[in-house]
Order: structure tokens, then C-alpha cells, then sequence
């Protein structure tokens, strides 16, 4: 069975400093993957996706994932945090034609302070 | 353009009340549709998903019941709500064209 593991269920960060939110799966067979936001009381957002192709997807706000099959992980990272950045982020994968049943971490709470 | 609504934004419900959570998607056809649920400081349970009117698929057992009654409707029941169906309830669609699925707004239930 797929799961997913999100290392840090807290990150506290000063703003402008660099973040990095871990995230590992494990899985026999390929998968696609998925980071999403979600800001208080909201629905999720999609942050970036890996589906093939470059293994370092970007998304338009600056965070950044790079697909490490032998490390199974899709670490999201910013190098520059924002206050705005302040929410939760989940990853997820599912596997290629499994009508897209997300299988989610518990989710990382990052903090961005002043 | 895709959207998706839910409603109520909020409720809350005694214990053994029924539940209905209603949710529906416009601007694309034959869907994939999803309910998930958010316990406080826990991830995502995707609970049922449906891939056609009628065609409903449960992924845990649990007091609750989900339907489609219409091409872009899924809606969430329960005949007697427990204290632990109280958290954040996600409805989901995906299309054939895309592998991410879309979130609506979602609805928080607080059972008393």
C-alpha cells in the first residue's frame, strides 16, 4: 500500500530565510506527485505537480519540489519565505489511472514570523 | 470555467441528528468527484469517490453514506451523527483531462 510521510509536523521560519518542508513515499509502482496549500479555514490549493519529465518542478510563487525516485521524496523548498507563505502544506501522491485517489500526509504547518 | 461549491460553510449538530452535505461542480461534465475528511492536526482521509452518477466507492468504513444523484452533484449523509464525525469535510473533483484534483471551500462540522 502507498502512504506518505511528512517529516516535520511544525516549521517555524523567520521571514526571507530559506524553508524546506520533507516529504517521502513509498510505492512499488510509479506515481504521480503533488504538493498542495491550505490556508486557514480554506480548501486546498495545488502548489506543483510531478507527473514526468524534469525531475525540479517550480510553482509561479517561488517553492520549488525536485522528484528523487531512489530517495522516494519530494521535498518542497523556498529560498525566500514570505509571511504570506503562512499555511499548511500537504503532499500527496496517486498512482498513473487510479481515478487520481489522492493518498495525503498529515501535513506540515509552516510559520513564517517577522 | 471549473468551479466547485459547498454548503453549509459551517455546522453544527447534535449528537445522533442526520448529516447532508451537499456539493456540486460546474463548468465540465462526468467528473470525478471526492469527499475527504480533515481530523484536527491530522491529513486527508479520502472517505468515498465517484466515477459516474449512481457509482459510488467507499474507502474506509464509517457511519457515513455518500450519493450522486446527478452528473456534477455528490452529496455526504448520515442517518445519526457521532461526536467523532465532528472535523473538516473536502469535496474534490477531477477530470479526465487533468491528474490534480480541485478543492472546494469546504464545510467544518462540530457535533455536540
Amino acid at each position: 500500500a502507498q502512504s506518505v510521510t511528512q517529516l516535520d509536523s511544525q516549521v517555524p521560519v523567520f521571514e526571507e530565510a530559506p524553508v524546506e518542508l520533507r516529504c517521502n513515499y513509498s510505492s512499488s509502482v510509479s506515481v504521480y506527485l503533488f504538493w498542495y496549500v491550505q490556508y486557514p479555514n480554506q480548501g486546498l490549493q495545488l502548489l506543483l505537480k510531478y507527473l514526468s519529465g524534469s525531475t525540479l518542478v517550480e510553482s509561479i510563487n517561488g517553492f520549488e519540489a525536485e522528484f528523487n525516485k531512489s530517495q522516494t521524496s519530494f521535498h518542497l523548498r523556498k529560498p525566500s519565505v514570505h509571511i504570506s507563505d503562512t499555511a499548511e502544506y500537504f503532499c500527496a501522491v496517486t498512482p498513473p489511472g487510479g481515478y487520481n485517489k489522492l493518498i495525503f500526509g498529515a501535513g506540515t504547518r509552516l510559520a513564517v514570523h517577522p | 470555467s471549473q468551479t466547485i461549491h459547498q454548503w453549509p460553510a459551517t455546522l453544527v449538530q447534535p449528537v445522533g441528528s442526520p448529516l447532508s452535505l451537499e456539493c456540486t461542480v460546474e463548468g465540465t461534465s462526468n467528473p470525478n468527484l471526492y469527499w475527504y475528511r480533515q481530523a484536527a492536526g491530522r491529513g486527508l482521509q479520502l472517505l468515498f469517490y465517484s466515477v459516474g452518477i449512481g457509482q459510488i466507492s467507499s474507502e474506509v468504513p464509517q457511519n457515513l453514506s455518500a450519493s450522486r444523484p446527478q452528473d456534477r452533484q455528490f452529496i455526504l449523509s448520515s442517518k445519526k451523527l457521532l461526536l467523532s464525525d465532528s472535523g473538516f469535510y473536502l469535496c474534490a473533483f477531477s477530470t479526465g483531462s487533468s491528474d490534480e484534483q480541485y478543492f472546494g471551500p469546504g464545510t467544518r462540522l462540530t457535533v455536540t
